[in-house]
């Protein structure tokens, strides 16, 4: 089955910075691959998505990019801020389910 | 914005009791899902269910557990026996579509199982 693979697990950046979070994947039928933020006592909740036919999508201060031959995909989030302090979790569809990363623990600093 | 519920929030229990957690979706989807979170580990796939059946279930979700629809709103899931590593966070999720169609999956806000 589909394996993903997410690095790194804690990530502490300054606020105002850049913060960036790595994935890879084993199946190469993925074909779509949605980033969830999971706040504290909360389910995961979807904050941006990339298609297989794409290679990059933003939106506002967050982007994410996608190497189908590589079969890794990335996140980026500029300009952070405190409230960007979360657990995020990159995943892959896989025929009728959806496999996540360990997930990234984000603290942004003030 | 229409959003996944899930009840309790939280459920203690004793081992070896049945526990039966609810989940109610949004209402036009037609996948459901259940994902267990251990305390700071990995979001796991448990089971996907349509059509009232169980599509695609892993090696986590053996004959323990199991899934309902029991009527046109409710969701649920039973752990017959529990058993002390059961005790997690328990997500309840639903799509418009399958996953590799290109449908998110929407969560809930989870219950959290203690086995005592």
């Amino acid at each position: 089955g589909e394996n993903v693979e997410q690095h790194p697990s804690t990530l502490s950046v300054q606020e105002g910075d850049s913060a960036v979070i790595k994935c890879t994947y084993s199946d190469s039928a993925s074909n779509y691959f949605p980033w969830y933020k999971q706040e504290l006592g909360k389910g995961p909740q979807l904050i941006i998505d990339i298609r297989s036919n794409v290679g990059e999508k933003k939106d506002q201060r967050i982007a994410v990019t996608l190497n189908k031959t590589a079969k890794h995909f990335s996140l980026h989030i500029t300009e952070t801020q405190p409230e960007d302090s979360a657990v995020y979790f990159c995943a892959a569809a896989w025929v009728r389910d959806m496999r996540f990363g360990a997930g990234t623990r984000l603290t942004v600093k003030p | 914005e229409p959003e996944v519920t899930q009840t309790p929030s939280h459920q203690v229990t004793q081992m070896g009791q049945e526990v039966i957690l609810r989940c109610v979706p949004i209402s036009n989807h037609l996948y459901f899902y259940w994902y267990r979170q251990i305390l700071g580990q990995k979001v796991e796939f448990l089971v996907s269910f349509y059509n009232n059946e169980i599509s695609e279930k892993s090696e986590i979700f053996d004959d323990q557990f199991s899934v309902e629809r029991p009527d046109g709103s409710n969701f649920t899931l039973k752990i017959r026996s529990t058993k002390l590593e059961d005790s997690a966070m328990y997500f309840c999720a639903s799509s418009e579509g399958w996953p590799d169609n290109n449908s998110p999956l929407h969560f809930g806000n989870g219950t959290r199982l203690t086995v005592t």
